[in-house]
């Protein structure tokens, strides 16, 4: 299994909403990491777990807020964002330690709106 | 710090023919050097990687990529552009030796292959 599972595939949402985006694997990787896509542009990283504590965060609002449950699991919890959050959210894991020829595997995303 | 140069946003080839796709990097060590494709509204799908070795790295879909060390590139290469290459496609590169961090994209270039 080399999948990477987000749902949704798509949500709008309110600014007062507070929402949930989610993301799975089973490949056994223990690095996980979410990423913002805007139309037409790469993605910027916003946060990468290891081993399941928070390594690193890119300066995120805190309306953006990520939880890692277990080593299978990523979340990303939505509350008070802006209309210029619409974007495309993806979900990506590796392997982490020595292997670190590794590439990434990414979900097929979720669509963002904000209204 | 590592970085990553596309310096098309857009490249335009007819079916049949072969196609490339520029990539350059900067990194203080040896670098990692991946690329991925991404069709509209999906996730990255990874086509190749190089690492060490062979500097011709072949990957999925008849994609193939150079690995060219004194000139700092890692051109995607297809010797027979498919109208379904038509997609947005992104470098990336981790250095060695900056430890378990994350891939750093480039801005993507465009593929349009016409019928």
């Amino acid at each position: 299994d080399t999948e990477v599972t987000q749902t949704p595939k798509h949500l709008v949402m309110g600014m007062t909403n507070k929402k949930s985006l989610k993301c799975e694997q089973h490949m056994g990787h223990r690095a996980m990491y979410w990423y913002k896509q805007k139309a037409k542009k790469p993605p910027e990283l916003m946060f990468v777990y290891s081993y399941e504590k928070l390594s690193i965060n890119e300066s995120v609002p805190s309306r953006f807020s990520p939880e890692c449950p277990n080593s299978s699991l990523l979340n990303l919890h939505l509350h008070a964002l802006q209309p210029e959050d619409s974007a495309l959210y993806l979900c990506a894991s590796s392997q982490v330690g020595g292997d670190m020829n590794t590439e990434a595997f990414f979900g097929q995303g979720t669509r963002l709106t904000v209204v | 710090a590592q970085s990553v140069a596309q310096p098309e946003d857009q490249v335009n080839v007819a079916e049949g023919n072969p196609l490339t796709v520029k990539c350059t990097y900067s990194v203080s060590g040896n670098p990692y050097l991946f690329w991925y494709v991404q069709y509209p509204n999906r996730g990255l799908q990874f086509l190749l990687k190089y690492i060490t070795g062979d500097n011709l790295v072949k990957g999925s879909y008849g994609f193939e990529a150079e690995f060219n060390k004194s000139q700092t590139s890692f051109h995607l290469k297809k010797p027979s552009a498919l109208v379904s290459d038509s997609a947005l496609y992104f470098c990336a590169v981790r250095d060695v030796n900056s430890g378990n961090t994350p891939l750093v994209f480039g801005k993507g270039t465009r593929l349009s292959v016409i019928a």
